[in-house]
């Protein structure tokens, strides 16, 4: 079965503080590995895609990597307006073809503590 | 904002009922994705329509349907609601049907069954 699992559950830093977060995932064959930031009440808010191992990407504190068996985020030096939930979402083979629903992880609660 | 709209925002009902949720995705995008996020499951794919066709499915309850009209806009319709349907249920759009494009979300609807 499918799986992805994020650690820690929740993290609080303070401002500046640079930490990890972890997505871990067991799915059959990975044809994309998607970063989301959710607000409370809010819907998902798209920040990054990795397709293969080694790849990175980088927009303003944040950076994802990814490796054969997870990714991790990267925050550097956070500010309050970074607190929120990161989800992390695998997109597994189809074997019959065709496009699939992601598969989210249950998130890291990161708080930002001035 | 994403650009997709959802309706209504916020839903009360009780059980035995039915209700419709209704989704319109970005401008352009022709592939619509329904989602359940709950507490305890997190977030879990339910169906994806491409350009009117239902393309795949998860983990969607036989009393739940769904149908994406000519102009787009997708309707998910739940019956013989139960306590545990209580959520929220998000709508995503991606462009076209190809697997790896990005899916950006709505707002969501809160459905509360009594």
């Amino acid at each position: 079965e499918d799986q992805v699992t994020q650690s820690p559950e929740a993290l609080r830093l303070q401002e500046g503080e640079s930490s990890s977060l972890n997505c871990s995932y067991t799915v059959s064959g990975l044809r994309g590995l998607f970063w989301y930031r959710q607000d409370p009440g809010k819907g998902p808010e798209f920040l990054f895609t990795l397709y293969s191992a080694g790849e990175e990407k980088e927009k303003e504190r944040l950076k994802a990597t990814l490796t054969k068996k997870e990714s991790f985020l990267h925050i550097t030096a956070p500010k309050p307006e970074d607190s929120a939930t990161y989800l992390c979402a695998a997109l597994p083979r189809n074997s019959g073809g065709g496009a699939d629903g992601l598969t989210f992880g249950k998130g890291t609660h990161l708080i930002i503590q001035p | 904002d994403s650009g997709v709209t959802q309706t209504p925002k916020h839903l009360i009902t009780a059980t035995g009922q039915r209700v419709t949720l209704r989704c319109s995705p970005r401008s352009g995008d022709l592939s619509v994705y329904w989602y359940q996020q709950s507490l305890d499951q997190g977030l879990q794919f339910l169906i994806q329509y491409y350009n009117g066709e239902e393309r795949a499915k998860g983990n969607i309850l036989e009393r739940f349907s769904a149908q994406q009209f000519p102009d787009l806009h997708s309707e998910l319709n739940l019956s013989s609601l139960e306590l545990g349907d209580s959520a929220l249920y998000f709508c995503a759009s991606s462009a076209g049907g190809l697997s790896t494009d990005t899916q950006y979300f709505g707002p969501g609807t809160r459905l509360t069954v009594l």
